[in-house]
């Protein structure tokens, strides 16, 4: 029973170009979540998403950041004109459904801007 | 505003004694709290979930233990061992099943 997916793993950027993240839930789960790590920090909540639809994204940056969770596919969250303070670990978890809280992670992917 | 916050930020422990980590948490609206282990490199590992209506929960050597009245929260890990030893961030949902997690409480363990 594969766990949340998330890739890449590692991914460098120079300034100005643009990230890519991918997150595959959990089978059967429905919902999505993208959090972001700073280093020694606890994770920020960035976006919640249901298949095709953005259900809160209070946590999203206004500018530059986007993210979707389309009928088919994994979920992407976007990073256009990467700066240096986006270089962190981005979580991708997953759940069930409406109602059951408990969400269950990816490995992140680990954003790096040079 | 929302915020989760620890006591301690690092713990030692001697391997066989018992852990607590304490969390406080800022919103008396948040009815679900999650206790979470995170090792180098990795994401997040689910260890227990507890929600408003029970003030203790018990799961495989760890308990979780939830005070509404002063608004804390603590992870309790019998005979800790080695590999124990991680980031433990406990995590709040406020409403709307967003996560408020806390900064993060280092657990060493000493053999």
């Amino acid at each position: 029973n594969a766990g949340v997916m998330q890739n890449p793993r590692h991914l460098v950027r120079r300034r100005g170009q643009e990230a890519r993240l991918r997150c595959s839930p959990m089978k059967g789960h429905s919902h999505v979540y993208w959090y972001r790590q700073l280093p020694e920090e606890g994770l920020k909540f960035m976006v919640y998403l249901q298949k095709e639809n953005i259900i809160d994204e209070s946590g999203m940056p206004k500018e530059r950041f986007s993210a979707e969770f389309p009928k088919e596919g994994p979920s992407i969250l976007r990073i256009q004109q990467v700066v240096r303070g986006d270089s962190a670990a981005y979580f991708c978890a997953s759940s069930p459904g409406t109602g059951q809280y408990e969400q269950y992670f990816g490995p992140g992917t680990r954003l790096t801007v040079t | 505003g929302e915020s989760v916050g620890l006591h301690l930020p690092t713990l030692s422990v001697q391997e066989g004694d018992n852990s607590i980590i304490n969390c406080a948490y800022s919103n008396s609206a948040s009815d679900y709290f999650i206790w979470y282990k995170q090792e180098s490199g990795k994401g997040p590992q689910f260890i227990i979930d507890i929600r408003s209506n029970m003030d203790k929960r018990q799961g495989q050597r760890v308990t979780v233990l939830l005070n509404k009245t002063v608004k804390h929260l603590s992870l309790q890990i019998a005979a800790t061992q080695p590999g124990d030893s991680a980031v433990y961030f406990c995590a709040e949902s406020p409403g709307g099943n967003k996560l408020v997690f806390g900064a993060g409480t280092i657990l060493r363990v000493k053999s």
